[in-house]
């Protein structure tokens, strides 16, 4: 079975400062990772994803995540927030012929 | 490509009426997903089928529920009758394979439904 969670469901961050998202899961098997963004009134867009390979992987807007195995986790992160970045984030664990299992998502504020 | 289109964006309705949501996924893609989000439980899959077949029905939350795709370009997922705890924001989302492996799901911009 897989799940996913994801640590904090509202994170506040000033423009400028770096963005932590925390997202742990949990697989029997080889997971692929992914972290989808949602803005307000849209559907889920995908930011990043992990299949094999590189353990950092860079996606859209800046963003990035390293797949951290010891550490069952998958944090994404952005060195600098900007006030477009304000969105609900979510994280995501698969397999190879599974479905998508979703995390709660985490909501992003920035500060002016 | 005009992407996963729904309708209608907005949708207020009686309890006890009947509720049709609407879904074009994007050509070519094999797969068709309905979600439902909500503040107290997030995203939930309800349905997704395969190929216009129903491979996992298991997130649908009662019998009041029901979801077809009559042919690869369509999809609709009905609630007869609505109660006010089906108010909610209803996702349809398309891809090549189950979205849990290479293949990232596409989403549409959702029906904000509102059962009075």
């Amino acid at each position: 079975a897989q799940s996913v969670t994801q640590l904090g469901s509202h994170v506040s961050v000033s423009e400028g400062a770096l963005v932590l998202l925390r997202c742990n899961y949990s697989s029997s098997v080889p997971p692929y990772l992914f972290w989808y963004v949602q803005y307000p009134n849209q559907g889920l867009q995908l930011l990043l994803k992990y299949t094999t390979g590189a353990t950092l992987v860079k996606g859209i807007n800046g963003f990035e995540a390293e797949f951290k195995k010891s550490e069952t986790s998958f944090h994404l992160t952005k060195p600098s927030a900007h006030m477009s970045d304000a969105a609900e984030y979510f994280c995501a664990v698969g397999r190879q012929g599974g479905k998508l299992i979703f995390g709660q998502g985490t909501e992003l504020s920035v500060k002016p | 490509d005009a992407g996963v289109i729904q309708s209608p964006r907005h949708e207020v309705t009686e309890m006890g009426q009947e509720v049709t949501l609407r879904c074009k996924p994007i050509s070519g893609h094999d797969y068709l997903f309905w979600y439902r989000q909500t503040m107290m439980r997030g995203l939930e899959l309800l349905i997704y089928f395969n190929n216009n077949v129903p491979i996992d029905d298991s997130g649908m939350p009662e019998d009041r529920f029901s979801a077809k795709m009559p042919n690869a370009s369509f999809s609709t997922l009905k609630i007869q009758p609505s109660e006010p705890r089906d108010s909610a924001v209803y996702f349809c989302a398309s891809s090549y394979g189950t979205g849990g492996n290479n293949s990232p799901l596409h989403f549409g911009n959702g029906t904000r439904l509102t059962v009075t």
